[in-house]
């Protein structure tokens, strides 16, 4: 099915472990988007790719990385897992950046620091 | 900057009742706003969007929504709310050339 695939969906991390998560969306979308959500916080957008080739931040990216890695994939590492980085993240895809066809979502990964 | 804001954490309507989740925004120009529906465990599903023309846009599972400019809401609607609806909501705005802020979300419970 077409669509955004994360992977992978859950991972418990030690303080201080490193990971990545992957996204890849077989849309040919432009745009593609890192959201971390948190309970009675909304979604909070981490980092986004407007374009390949361009990553840029968004509200929350202390703590994160990411990688375009080309048209259909993007990446966001933890280099350094810390407690506070315990969420359900959820990787995006949309046409252009304005998501003039609304964004879709992946089905999230849910991540636990301990 | 552009912001969203969803007043209710919570609506609750009986099933058959009519339901409507509120939603405020605030963009420089034109909005494209939108509204998303999130199940437990799952991403975000589109659910409808303005992006021009009439005020009234229809979306997915019997749901629509109203775009007033002059007092900036995008108010979603559904004349007879089923149990199936219960569910989390998100409303979203960008503005052209930019990409999508979203609210906090508004949980619809309905009971049978």
């Amino acid at each position: 099915n077409a669509g955004v695939t994360q992977t992978p969906k859950f991972q418990v991390l030690k303080t201080g472990q490193s990971m990545t998560l992957q996204c890849a969306q077989d849309m040919n979308h432009n745009s593609m988007y890192w959201y971390r959500q948190d309970p009675g916080m909304g979604l909070r957008l981490i980092y986004y790719s407007a374009s390949e080739g361009t990553t840029d931040k968004g509200e929350v990216p202390n703590g994160y990385n990411v990688s375009r890695l080309n048209k259909r994939e993007f990446s966001l590492r933890l280099e350094s897992a810390a407690p506070s980085q315990t969420s359900v993240y959820f990787c995006a895809s949309s046409e252009f950046v304005t998501g003039g066809l609304g964004y879709t979502f992946g089905s999230g990964t849910r991540l636990t620091v301990v | 900057a552009q912001s969203v804001a969803q007043p209710e954490d919570q609506v609750n309507v009986a099933e058959g009742n009519p339901l409507t989740v509120k939603c405020t925004y605030s963009v420089s120009g034109n909005p494209y706003l939108f509204w998303y529906v999130q199940y437990p465990n799952r991403g975000l599903q589109f659910l409808l969007k303005y992006i021009t023309g009439d005020n009234l846009v229809k979306g997915s599972y019997g749901f629509e929504a109203e775009f007033n400019k002059s007092q900036t809401s995008f108010h979603l609607k559904k004349p007879s709310a089923l149990v199936s609806d219960s569910a989390l909501y998100f409303c979203a705005v960008s503005a052209y050339a930019g990409k999508s802020t979203f609210g906090d979300g508004t949980t619809l419970t309905v009971k049978p």
